[in-house]
């Protein structure tokens, strides 16, 4: 069964104190890992697509890192505007219809 | 363009009563899907659709019905609301779903009581 984990729940970091947030999957083949982030009340909003085990994507503090096992979003110096939860979701090759969503990382970042 | 848009934002509902969620997009996108949201447990795939005309199951179809007669909406209809039922709905749409970015709308709120 394909499954997407996603550690921790919840990460409370001091401003400028770099940290990384991790999601595991399991599926028969991946088409594609993808980053969104979601701020309270609203859709999540698309950040980064990976596609093969080595691949990295930046944009601004964030840093999104592909293994065959997982992905990693790293971030560095963070400011409070960077607080909100952040989701990751699988594309399989098995159905190219389905997107397979971890339940989220709650970042808190303190001024 | 004002992207993914849903209505109602909010909506109450008694058990047994039906209501249809109103999702529509204006960037000729061929794919559109509908998730919920429930605390801890991420977002489901509820229904489908790759073009006008095409529909399909998600993980979590049941109680919930669908149709697409046309590029821009895609409706999502719930014929006797249950209390499990409550949660927070998303619709999302895509170019395709082979050149994925989801684009997601900003949610409805649905309560069952």
């Amino acid at each position: 069964e394909d499954q997407v984990t996603q550690s921790p729940e919840a990460l409370r970091l001091q401003e400028g104190e770099s940290s990384s947030l991790n999601c595991s999957y399991t599926v028969s083949g991946l088409r594609g890992l993808f980053w969104y982030r979601q701020d309270p009340g609203k859709g999540p909003e698309f950040l980064f697509t990976l596609y093969s085990a080595g691949e990295e994507k930046e944009k601004e503090r964030l840093k999104a890192t592909l293994t065959k096992k997982e992905s990693f979003l790293h971030i560095t110096a963070p400011k409070p505007e960077d607080s909100a939860t952040y989701l990751c979701a699988v594309q399989t090759l098995g159905d190219f219809n389905k997107f397979y969503f971890g339940s989220g990382t709650k970042l808190n970042v303190k001024p | 363009n004002a992207g993914v848009t849903q209505t109602p934002k909010f909506q109450v509902l008694k058990t047994g009563q039906s209501m249809t969620l109103q999702c529509a997009q204006d960037m000729n996108h061929e794919y559109m899907s509908w998730y919920r949201q429930d605390p801890g447990m991420g977002l489901r795939l509820i229904h489908y659709s790759v073009g006008a005309g095409i529909t399909d199951q998600g993980e979590v179809p049941n109680g919930y019905n669908v149709s697409r007669s046309t590029t821009e909406d895609f409706p999502l209809r719930l014929l006797s609301a249950a209390p499990s039922q409550t949660s927070v709905y998303f619709c999302a749409s895509s170019v395709s779903s082979d050149r994925v970015l989801l684009y997601f709308g900003p949610g409805t709120r649905l309560t069952v009581t």
